[in-house]
């Protein structure tokens, strides 16, 4: 088992839709999480991070964590198709502030 | 905004031939991090450091090595490029909390 799984994807929405990307990891004892967004031939950038079970919100972006099942997701509202992109979920594990990075959802907002 | 800087963006360059990417931050920041990534896959950890004098390998095996001398350079080296090194290197770096910031990333080929 793979210690953060992501859904590969590619998920299509309309444009104007709402984006949901699903994030599971494996250690129960990870306190902080983070959504990563890449185009295409570039590299990672940060959207949010959450340390608190439930939502937190910044603009379209809304970041949701459940600690008990061990699961983080990141809605998009709104979606453009500025926001097709591969979205990285990664988990801090371990005592050395590592992050752990899933595969990637890649998001595909069409017109 | 994540003051990074990754020098070169992109090298072609023989079997056997040494080379150095180059990371450096701006920001301060102790911890470094050295990514491998292959177009459409997942970013895997090859080396950092949390701090001047200290590195440690990451979870993907690498050929390469890095020195932390300064806080603010990162440089990765390969005694012996192969074919099986071209990748896209990824550098990053975090300020004792986890939250990395990455730079634009070197695209190696070797031929």
């Amino acid at each position: 088992q793979k210690e953060v799984e992501q859904n590969s994807g590619p998920l299509s929405v309309p444009e104007g839709a709402i984006a949901s990307l699903n994030c599971t990891y494996s250690d129960r004892g990870s306190q902080s999480f983070f959504w990563y967004r890449q185009y295409s031939g570039k590299s990672p950038e940060l959207i949010m991070f959450i340390y608190s079970n439930g939502d937190k919100e910044d603009g379209r972006f809304t970041a949701q964590l459940n600690k008990a099942s061990q699961y983080v997701s990141l809605l998009i509202r709104d979606s453009q198709p500025s926001d097709s992109a591969t979205y990285l979920c990664a988990v801090v594990s371990g005592g050395y502030n590592k992050l752990i990075f899933g595969a990637g959802t890649r998001l595909a907002v069409h017109p | 905004e994540a003051d990074i800087y990754q020098t070169p963006r992109y090298l072609v360059i023989g079997t056997g031939k040494k080379i150095t990417l180059e990371c450096s931050q701006t920001m301060g920041h102790d911890k470094m991090y050295w990514y491998q990534q292959d177009p459409g896959m997942e970013l895997h950890l090859i080396h950092y450091s949390y701090g001047v004098n200290s590195t440690e390998k990451g979870d993907l095996s690498s050929e390469s090595t890095v020195s932390r001398i300064r806080t603010e350079h990162f440089p990765l080296t390969l005694e012996s490029a192969r074919p099986s090194h071209t990748s896209q290197y990824l550098c990053a770096s975090s300020f004792s909390g986890e939250t990395q910031y990455f730079g634009p990333g070197t695209r190696l080929l070797v031929l």
